[in-house]
């Protein structure tokens, strides 16, 4: 299994909605991470886990809460987002610890916020 | 602060023509990669270099990365319609250090 999966492909929420998205990987990949794509834009970099732990928090916003539940599962908890988070969210794993290797992307979370 | 640039922002080529996209980045890189991105699609990894002056090929594909550590390119030679898509590079600066990406190169083929 080379894949990373992303779950839902689409999600639409009001602004007072919780919701959560999800990442899996099979491939015994050691870090996980969520990037934000907006339209035309480059991955920006939000959070990563390396071994289980949050090593990187790029100053991302408490509405947005990440959590790794094991090594092959990464959430992403949503809470009174903004309009202007709408945007792609992508899941991506590498293979060791260290974030400077090559990353696999799942297919991503369209998110639409109301 | 750190940054990736890439150039052009965007580049329209008649199918069968050459492209070539560069990226610069404002420190040494200890390895540069390129994902590419399909319309609607994710990114997808390329290629990584590691070493100074390193070039790889892939089919139509070559990949260069400078001899400083701080600049790459990636050349297709004779387009096609497959090529369409966001080109990325994307490096850290140290080993353990996260990847920052380039803005990105759309190629869009003319046929």
């Amino acid at each position: 299994d080379t894949e990373v999966t992303q779950t839902p492909k689409h999600l639409v929420m009001g602004m007072t909605n919780k919701k959560s998205l999800k990442c899996e990987q099979h491939m015994g990949h050691r870090a996980m991470y969520w990037y934000k794509q907006k339209a035309k834009k480059p991955p920006e970099l939000m959070f990563v886990y390396s071994y289980e732990k949050l090593s990187i928090n790029e100053s991302v916003p408490s509405r947005f809460s990440p959590e790794c539940p094991n090594s092959s599962l990464l959430n992403l908890h949503l809470h009174a987002l903004q309009p202007e988070d709408s945007a792609l969210y992508l899941c991506a794993s590498s293979q060791g610890g260290g974030v400077a290797e090559k990353l696999f992307f799942g297919s991503g979370t369209q998110l639409s916020v109301l | 602060g750190q940054q990736v640039m890439q150039i052009p922002q965007y580049q329209h080529v008649q199918e069968g023509e050459d492209f070539t996209t560069y990226c610069n980045s404002s420190t040494t890189l200890s390895n540069i990669q390129w994902y590419k991105q399909r319309p609607g699609g994710h990114p997808v990894f390329l290629i990584q270099l590691v070493k100074s002056g390193e070039v790889k090929k892939q089919k139509r594909l070559t990949f260069q990365f400078g001899e400083a550590k701080k600049n790459s390119s990636l050349h297709i030679t004779a387009t096609q319609t497959t090529d369409v898509g966001t080109y990325f590079c994307a490096g850290p600066m140290n080993r353990d250090d996260k990847i920052i990406f380039g803005k990105g190169t759309r190629l869009h083929i003319l046929p």
